[in-house]
């Protein structure tokens, strides 16, 4: 019973250089999201998806990209790594945009150096 | 715009005692609320919700919160406290209509519980 899969769980980076956080889910959810999380300031919305080929900017969207070919996967793309973005990121997964409901993968650690 | 608003950061209780957590959110219309709970090195999960049913809402362990309106409050409380009830407490409010619909969290209360 997998849930939402978040990779990698911890990476560093240094200013300027790019990677993917990946993100799976098996429950056929069709609302996927990301967010981010920094102390004191709670989770901020970055990028979100309401269905396969269908996505849409959060609250914290510059800096980021991201994309849905299929149901299952929603990564999360750093085209130019910034010390700013020294955060742990969560994706999270819904049957539908509406209920709230989300379910959380586990969390990845960036460090940008 | 729809937010939540959480007094106090940090809240230490003892083993047994009540716990109160606030929520305020600010909403022209009724809204959906949310408290999800995190423990350390793992991602939140949905302790309880309301979507405008009964008032009073029941969560897991034992954890409850009250709808006021009058109030715009949506606390979380737990008549005794546990050691394992230690953790990251977050108050959530969905915002936007349709397709735009998306949770807004607060910035979290950390309950600590002592012995």
């Amino acid at each position: 019973n997998a849930g939402v899969t978040q990779t990698p769980k911890f990476q560093v980076l240094k200013t300027g250089q790019s990677m993917t956080l990946q993100c799976a889910q098996d429950m056929n959810h069709e609302y996927m999201s990301w967010y981010r999380q920094d102390p004191g300031m709670g989770l901020r919305l970055i990028h979100y998806s309401v269905g396969a080929g269908i996505t849409d900017q959060g609250e914290v969207p510059n800096g980021y990209n991201v994309s849905r070919s299929t149901t299952e996967d929603f990564p999360l793309r750093l085209l130019s790594a910034a010390p700013s973005q020294t955060s742990v990121y969560f994706c999270a997964s819904s049957r539908d945009y509406f209920t709230g409901e989300l379910f959380f993968g586990e969390g990845s650690r960036l460090t940008v150096l | 715009a729809q937010s939540v608003t959480q007094l106090g950061s940090h809240v230490s209780v003892s083993e047994g005692a009540l716990v109160l957590l606030r929520c305020n959110y600010s909403s022209s219309v009724p809204p959906y609320l949310f408290w999800y709970v995190q423990y350390p090195n793992q991602g939140l999960q949905l302790l309880l919700k309301y979507t405008s049913a009964a008032t009073l809402v029941k969560g897991i362990n034992g954890f409850e919160a009250e709808f006021k309106k009058s109030e715009t409050s949506f606390h979380l409380t737990k008549p005794s406290a546990h050691m394992s009830d230690a953790a990251e407490y977050f108050c959530a409010v969905t915002t936007g209509t349709g397709t735009a619909s998306k949770l807004t969290f607060g910035t979290g209360t950390r309950l600590q519980v002592t012995l």
